[in-house]
C-alpha cells in the first residue's frame, strides 16, 4: 500500500536559519504531494501540493518539488521565523479510486529567536 | 466564512456513554472523512465518504458509526465510549480529484475528546 515516511523531530532551528523537512514516500501510480502545516491548537492547512513529476510547489515561502526518481518531496524554506514553529505534515493523494490520502506522521519544528 | 464547522470543540464522556461529533462543510465537497490525532501515531483514518450515501472504512473504524445523507453533513457516532477513544478528531473535505490531480483536503478545527 502507499506510505509517507517523515522524521518525527523536533527539529530546532534559529531565527533566519535555513530549513529543509525531508519526506520520501511509497505509491502505486502517479499520486499527487501535498504539504500541511499545523499550529498548536489548529487543525491542519494546506500549505503547498505538486500534482506530477518535476513540479514545484510554494507558498509563503516555502518549496517542495516533486521527484519521481528519489520518490521524495522535500520541504524547504530559505530563511524561518519564529511564526514557522508547527508540525508540518507530508502526505500522498491518488487521483482515482476512492482517493484516499496517506499522512506522514509530522514533524513538529520549533524555530528559536 | 466557506469551510468545515466541527462541533463540539471540547467533550468529556464517561465510559459507556455515546455521543455524535458533528462535521458540516459548505463548499459542496463530494469527499469527506474524519481522522483521529494521536501523539506519536500521525493521523489515522476512521471512516470516509465519496457522496451522499457512500462510506466506507478507514483504518480504524471499530468503534465509530458514519452516515451522509447529505452532501454537507458527515456526523461521527461513537456508539459506547471507551478510554481509548480519547483522542483529537478531525473532520476534513475535498473536491474529488480528476486524472489532472488530486485536490488537498480543507480541515475542521477538530474535537477534543477525552472519555473517562
Amino acid at each position: 500500500g502507499n506510505s509517507v515516511t517523515q522524521m518525527e523531530g523536533p527539529v530546532t532551528l534559529s531565527e533566519e536559519a535555513f530549513l529543509t523537512i525531508n519526506c520520501t514516500y511509497t505509491a502505486t501510480g502517479y499520486p499527487s504531494l501535498f504539504w500541511y502545516v499545523q499550529y498548536p491548537g489548529e487543525g491542519l492547512q494546506l500549505l503547498l501540493k505538486a500534482t506530477k513529476a518535476d513540479d514545484k510547489g510554494s507558498n509563503k515561502g516555502f518549496e517542495a518539488t516533486y521527484r519521481k526518481e528519489t520518490t521524495s518531496f522535500h520541504l524547504e524554506k530559505g530563511s524561518v521565523q519564529v511564526s514557522d514553529s508547527a508540525v508540518y505534515f507530508c502526505a500522498l493523494r491518488s487521483s482515482g479510486g476512492y482517493q484516499k490520502v496517506t499522512f506522514g506522521i509530522g514533524t513538529k519544528l520549533q524555530v528559536i529567536p | 466564512n466557506a469551510g468545515v464547522t466541527q462541533t463540539p470543540k471540547f467533550q468529556v464522556l464517561k465510559t459507556g456513554q455515546s455521543m455524535t461529533l458533528q462535521c458540516a462543510q459548505d463548499m459542496n465537497h463530494e469527499y469527506m472523512s474524519w481522522y483521529r490525532q494521536d501523539p506519536g501515531m500521525g493521523l489515522r483514518l476512521i471512516h470516509y465518504s465519496v457522496g451522499a450515501g457512500i462510506t466506507d472504512q478507514g483504518e480504524v473504524p471499530n468503534g465509530y458509526n458514519v452516515s451522509r445523507s447529505t452532501t454537507e453533513d458527515f456526523p461521527l457516532r461513537l456508539l459506547s465510549a471507551a478510554p481509548s477513544q480519547t483522542s483529537v478528531y478531525f473532520c476534513a473535505s475535498s473536491s474529488l480529484g480528476t486524472a489532472l490531480g488530486a485536490y488537498g483536503y480543507t480541515f475542521g478545527s477538530g474535537t477534543r475528546l477525552t472519555v473517562v
